[in-house]
């Protein structure tokens, strides 16, 4: 079964760092892209961050270039996202994700396919 | 960024009623669009990805269509499960952005 478990989350003073792990276990981690995906009290999910399988490439969304950084580390099925200069708007329930990515023609689309239940951060 | 222009914000609905919710993009996205279901307290769920394919395991109710910049959700026969939020995603560029949300109550 596959599975994802977010934890790190937490109280933090502005300016403040948190570093978010996701374990994944029920498939084969490595092979897949991963992503962090948040959603503030009341609002849509906002994406984040992706990486890809090897950890080679990231991509940010431009509010949290700089601040954030997402890693993988395969070997033991995890992922991260390190939360650094924390604002009040970045308090959210934040979600790792996988994207199960269908191919077709030489094009990927995005399909996050499998969620974490969030951890919860308030600044 | 693209800006994804959901329609409407809410709607109340019946059971066994027709359902559909729109999603419009900023710019043409192609067939770069999903639609994901929310209910409170839960992480979104997949289920619809390049526009219109239904993700395994999502109940043949739920289809949708659309390419460019207008695509629609249909849900043929609502049921109690379905009362909840969709949202549409675009992953034609980055940054993927999300829709506003449209809550069927």
């Amino acid at each position: 079964e596959v599975q994802l478990v977010e934890s790190g989350g937490g109280l933090v003073q502005p300016g403040g760092s948190l570093r978010l792990s996701c374990a994944a276990s029920g498939f084969s981690f490595s092979t897949y892209y991963m992503y962090w995906v948040r959603q503030a009290p009341g609002e849509g999910p906002e994406w984040l961050a992706n990486i890809n399988q090897d950890g080679s490439e990231k991509n940010y969304v431009d509010s949290v270039k700089g601040r954030f950084t997402i890693s993988r580390d395969n070997a033991r099925n995890a992922l991260y996202l390190q939360m650094n200069s924390l604002r009040a708007d970045d308090a959210a329930v934040y979600y790792c994700a996988r994207d199960r990515a269908h191919c077709s023609g030489g094009t990927c689309s995005l399909a996050l396919d499998y969620w974490g239940q969030g951890t919860l951060v308030t600044v | 960024a693209i800006q994804m222009t959901q329609s409407p914000s809410s709607l109340s609905a019946s059971v066994g009623d027709r359902v559909t919710i729109t999603c419009r993009a900023s710019q043409g996205i192609g067939h770069d669009l999903g639609w994901y279901q929310q209910k409170p307290g839960k992480a979104p769920k997949l289920l619809i990805y390049a526009a219109f394919i239904l993700q395994s395991g999502v109940p043949s109710r739920f289809s949708a269509s659309g390419s460019g910049t207008d695509f629609t959700l249909t849900i043929s026969s609502l049921q109690p499960e379905d009362f909840a939020t969709y949202y549409c995603v675009q992953d034609y560029n980055y940054p993927l952005t999300f829709g506003g949300g449209t809550k069927v109550e």
